[in-house]
């Protein structure tokens, strides 16, 4: 495989369940990042890994919680999610420092019922 | 910190027309662009950057795009358009210092009319 792959493709989820998407990357790159995209709003970063530091948008609900094991893997734990939190949420990777370009993964479509 | 501005939310265009969507940047450093492209149900694809060098950059998919810095402006450009290029367009920048990550326009919604 090659390029950045996200699983699942699609999860439905209840408010009480816990869930843990998946990021992995086989660019060799040394940096990270979860974004959400949310209907008629811009993407919004949510976290980033980068040259194992973690940088985290201070606005991020405590019901997301980040892994990042090592450099070609990323995890998202979520859990007592709202139905707000239902998005299309994107991993990307890049090679730090900056002035790359970063590479998405095809999403996962989170719905939370 | 970056910020992007895209001015059109949507932009309808007929089959084989020219078209321009517009991306402006706020920024106090030198700063890297970016046009992503996304199809529906799938993660943003690279059309083009700007690095360094040469203000007018090519890209797949027949897109270009020019840097003025003097306007703050990285405006994407094809010819003539397909129905394929029917997606969402988003500008993005990061700045030269340390390590940025991508910051995002709203993006642009191109309709491509038979």
């Amino acid at each position: 495989e090659t390029g950045v792959t996200q699983t699942p493709r699609h999860l439905v989820m209840g408010m009480t369940n816990k869930k843990s998407l998946k990021c992995e990357q086989h660019l060799g790159h040394n940096a990270m990042y979860w974004y959400k995209q949310s209907a008629k709003k811009p993407l919004e970063l949510m976290f980033v890994y980068s040259l194992e530091e973690r940088v985290e948008n201070n606005s991020v609900p405590s019901r997301f919680s980040p892994e990042c094991p090592n450099s070609s893997h990323l995890f998202l734990h979520l859990h007592t999610l709202q139905p707000e939190d239902s998005a299309l949420y994107l991993c990307a990777s890049s090679q730090a420092p900056s002035g790359t370009e970063a590479f998405f993964g095809q999403g996962t479509r989170l719905t939370v019922v | 910190a970056q910020s992007v501005t895209q001015l059109d939310s949507q932009v309808p265009v007929f089959e084989e027309a020219p078209v321009e969507l517009r991306c402006n940047y706020s920024s106090s450093v030198s700063v890297y662009l970016f046009w992503y492209v996304q199809y529906p149900n799938q993660g943003l694809q690279l059309l083009l950057k700007y690095l360094s060098g040469s203000t007018l950059v090519k890209g797949i998919n027949g897109f270009e795009a020019e840097f003025n810095k003097s306007q703050t402006s990285f405006h994407l450009r094809k010819p003539s358009v397909h129905i394929s290029d029917t997606a969402e367009y988003f500008c993005a920048v990061s700045a030269h210092s340390g390590n940025t990550p991508l910051v995002f326009g709203k993006g642009t919604r191109l309709s491509v009319i038979a």
